[in-house]
This record gives C-alpha cells, structure tokens and sequence, in this order.
C-alpha cells in the first residue's frame, strides 16, 4: 500500500472559500514537505514540518503536523484562483537513505471565481 | 541565490533511441541531487540520487542509468527508451532541510 495517502484526490472550492489537504502516513514521519505544482511545471516549495506539532504560514497557506508525527494538514483560507494546481506532500525518508522524498498522489485543487 | 537548470524542456525521441537528460545546480557546493519521473497515473516517483560525486543510488533500475561527474551536474541517460520511459522528468537538489525541483523536461517516447 502507498506509505502517504492524500485526501481528497481533487476538490473545487468556490473563491474565497476556505480549504483543508490532509497527507497521512503510514509510519512516523521524520520530515513532510509540501509542495504546489501547476500543470506541466516544476514543484514549488511551500514547507516543510519536523517537529509534532509544529505549524508554519505563509501568506493565506498553513501546513501543521500532528503530534504523532503521522498527519499533516494544509489549509487555504480565503482561497483564490491563483491556489489552483496539484498539492503535493513528500515524507522525508532520512539521511541514510538520502534525505529523498516518497510524494503522495497529490490533491488537484480548482478554484471557481 | 540558488538555481537548478534542466534541458532540454521539451523532447520527442522514438523507441529504441538513446537518452540524456541534464541537470545542474548553481549557488551551492555538494547537494544531494535526485531525478524523478512523474507518469500518468503514477506519480512522482525518485528515479535515482546522489549524495557525492560519482555516487548513485538507483530505486528504480530499468533501462535508465544516472552519472554524476560534477558535483553540480547530475545526468539521465538511457542506451534505448522504451514507450513507457515517457514522462516529465524532474531534477532535484537539497541542502540542510530544503529540496528544490528543477522546471523538468516532458519526454515523449513514439
């Protein structure tokens, strides 16, 4: 089985409306990034998460982890057209194998103007 | 400021031709340096890295290889594509707790 589920798989919010991504793993995580990507582009880099608990912002976006170090959640307040894309989250799977990243199916977002 | 270069952006080869993609990295000194693949219905999946010169860890054999003769450079290569090598390739480089993505290349494989 896929050791990141994301859910939903794809979602349309009207604009304005807020939104939440939740990227749940199977083991404990030792780092979770996530990432915004449009169509036919390159990842962007929105955060990474280490610690259980731990939340960042930037800009109307928010990721948390839970305490479990097993969930995280990304949340979109106010979302706008520009949100729209594929979301991506990555578990980081530790300096002995590299620091590489296992990616979840992602959550394609649309947001309705 | 750190930048990741891929090319080409866009490539078309038939089956059975022989494949090289290039990656470089520019503003930092030894990153850990990745290729994945992201297929249609398949996700993004980590095709090889590499955390030195010379030093390549493959997840995923195939009929892919990747080489790193510089510590900024990191290449794809493959001796003959198959149609299902198609994909938008990505290149990727990380340093302390950040990993960057490249702008990929499509390939397409007839």
């Amino acid at each position: 089985s896929q050791e990141l589920e994301q859910s939903p798989q794809s979602l349309i919010v009207q604009e304005g409306k807020n939104l939440t991504i939740n990227c749940t793993s199977s083991k404990t995580l030792y780092g979770l990034y996530w990432y915004k990507q449009k169509y036919g582009e390159g990842l962007i880099f929105l955060m990474m998460l280490q610690k259980g608990g731990e939340e960042k912002s930037h800009e109307k976006i928010t990721a948390k982890l839970d305490e479990k170090k097993q969930q995280s959640s990304l949340h979109i307040t106010a979302s706008q057209p520009s949100h729209a894309g594929i979301y991506l989250c990555g578990a980081d799977k530790g300096i002995e194998y590299g620091n590489k990243l296992v990616f979840g199916a992602g959550t394609i977002l649309r947001v309705k103007s | 400021s750190q930048t990741i270069h891929q090319w080409p952006a866009t490539l078309v080869q038939p089956v059975g031709s022989p494949l090289s993609l290039e990656c470089t990295v520019e503003g930092t000194s030894n990153p850990n340096l990745y290729w994945y693949r992201q297929a249609a219905g398949r996700g993004l999946q980590l095709l090889f890295y590499s955390v030195g010169i010379g030093q390549i860890s493959s997840e995923v054999p195939q009929n892919l290889s990747a080489s790193r003769p510089q510590d900024r450079q990191f290449i794809l290569s493959s001796k003959k594509l198959l149609l299902s090598d198609s994909g938008f390739y990505l290149c990727a480089w990380r340093i302390t707790n950040e990993q960057f993505f490249g702008p990929g290349t499509r390939l397409t494989v007839l």
